[in-house]
Parts: structure tokens; C-alpha cells; sequence
């Protein structure tokens, strides 16, 4: 079956440092891929849309400036928290959409990078 | 974004079928009912999805209303490995192929 794999899996950094998160589509290719965050005990928000060669659309209330996506490839999102702050301490999961594949064809999701900003 | 209502919480005994009902009165005549699910510590798994039809695969059965308003996902023999966060979404068709998690079900299965 098709794997999204993310990088780090967990990851501490210090007030103020920046950290960048990988997600590979292993066995396909995927023009779309799409971050959420997870809060403890909460469900998924959608933060942006990532597409490959174009800009990541944010939904409303993300900062683009503090979580910059680049989408450089068919197989590859990264996802960068600029100067974290111990409130962006959270689960980041990323999932992709297989390219060649209709609307509605599953979400493929990675095992998410718990990260914490002390 | 359309609106899905499962209860919070749900409990099963192991090897029994479990239904696990979703509302989604607003729906519109193009979304489709994804279901997902998520166990701790993971990120979600695609279960199954449809769109008016009843739907069967290897992981579970979807039992969707003939007025659309709500559906159920039905797993035949729950193990204690189903126990996990289920998510019925309405997946927009001028969304972009975009899911908007709601809050799930958490199904717990007993021994």
C-alpha cells in the first residue's frame, strides 16, 4: 500500500530555533499533500494545502510567515516552524493525495513529528 | 465546510459488530462520506468511503441513508486493535480533495 513518511518523529528545540519536518510519499507521487496539527486530546486541523511547483494555500488564521511549506517535488513536503514559541509545541502530520488519482481518491497519512518547544 | 454529528464515545465488545453512526444533514448532492480513523500515537488511516451506495471492503462496511443525511460505518467483529478515533468526513467536491476533521467517535473495545 502507499506509505507517507515523516521526519523527524519527535524533535525538542529550544524558544526561538527553527524546525523543519519532512514528508515523503515513498511509493507514489503526489502533487497535493496537506499539514495538520493536533492538539493533545483534540482532532486534526487543516493549517495549508502544499502543491508541487506552486505556493501552499494556508487556511484561514495560519501564519504563512511562521510555517513556511515547499512542495520541490513530486515525493517531497517540508514544512518549516520559523522561530517556534512553546504554543507551537503540537503533533504535525502531513497526509498526501496519489497522483494520478481522482478527487476523492484516500488521503495516505504519515505517523506524524511530535515536536516540543522548551 | 459541511458538518458531520457522531457521538463522543462509543464502547464494543471484542468479536461483536459495532455500528457507529455519523449525521450529516447539510450534506450536498456531490460530497462523499469518507470515514478514517486514528489510533494513538498515528496518524489517520483511510477506511472507506462512498457516496450513495452501500460500501464493503476488506476493512469495514458503510451503510449510507437513502436521504443521505447520515450513515454508519459497520465493523463485522471488532478487535482490540479497532479501538481508535473514528472520523465520518464530507469531503467537498470543490474543495480541493481537502478533509475537515470533525471530533469522532472514540471507540473503545473490551477483552
Amino acid at each position: 500500500g502507499a506509505v507517507v513518511s515523516q521526519h523527524p518523529s519527535r524533535v525538542i528545540c529550544k524558544s526561538g530555533t527553527s524546525v523543519k519536518i519532512e514528508c515523503r510519499s515513498l511509493d507514489f507521487q503526489a502533487t497535493t499533500m496537506f499539514w495538520y496539527r493536533q492538539f493533545p486530546k483534540q482532532s486534526l486541523m487543516l493549517m495549508a494545502t502544499s502543491n508541487e511547483g506552486s505556493k501552499a494555500t494556508y487556511e484561514q488564521g495560519v501564519e504563512k510567515d511562521k510555517f513556511l511549506i515547499n512542495h520541490a517535488s513530486l515525493t517531497l513536503s517540508t514544512l518549516t516552524v520559523t522561530s517556534a514559541h512553546p504554543e507551537d509545541s503540537s503533533f504535525y502530520i502531513c497526509s498526501a493525495r496519489e497522483s494520478p488519482g481522482g478527487i476523492n481518491s484516500p488521503l495516505h497519512f504519515g505517523n506524524g513529528t511530535r515536536l516540543t518547544v522548551t | 465546510d459541511a458538518k458531520t454529528t457522531q457521538p463522543n464515545s462509543m464502547e464494543s465488545n471484542e468479536e461483536e459488530p459495532v455500528h457507529l453512526p455519523c449525521n450529516h444533514s447539510t450534506i450536498s448532492g456531490t460530497d462523499y462520506i469518507h470515514w478514517y480513523r486514528q489510533l494513538p500515537s498515528q496518524g489517520p488511516e483511510y477506511v472507506i468511503h462512498g457516496l450513495t451506495s452501500n460500501v464493503n471492503n476488506r476493512m469495514a462496511s458503510l451503510a449510507i441513508a437513502e436521504d443521505r443525511k447520515s450513515s454508519t460505518l459497520i465493523l463485522h467483529r471488532a478487535t482490540l486493535r479497532d479501538a481508535a478515533v473514528y472520523y465520518c468526513i464530507l469531503r467537498e467536491a470543490d474543495q480541493g480533495g481537502k478533509l475537515i476533521f470533525g471530533q469522532g467517535t472514540e471507540l473503545s473495545v473490551k477483552p
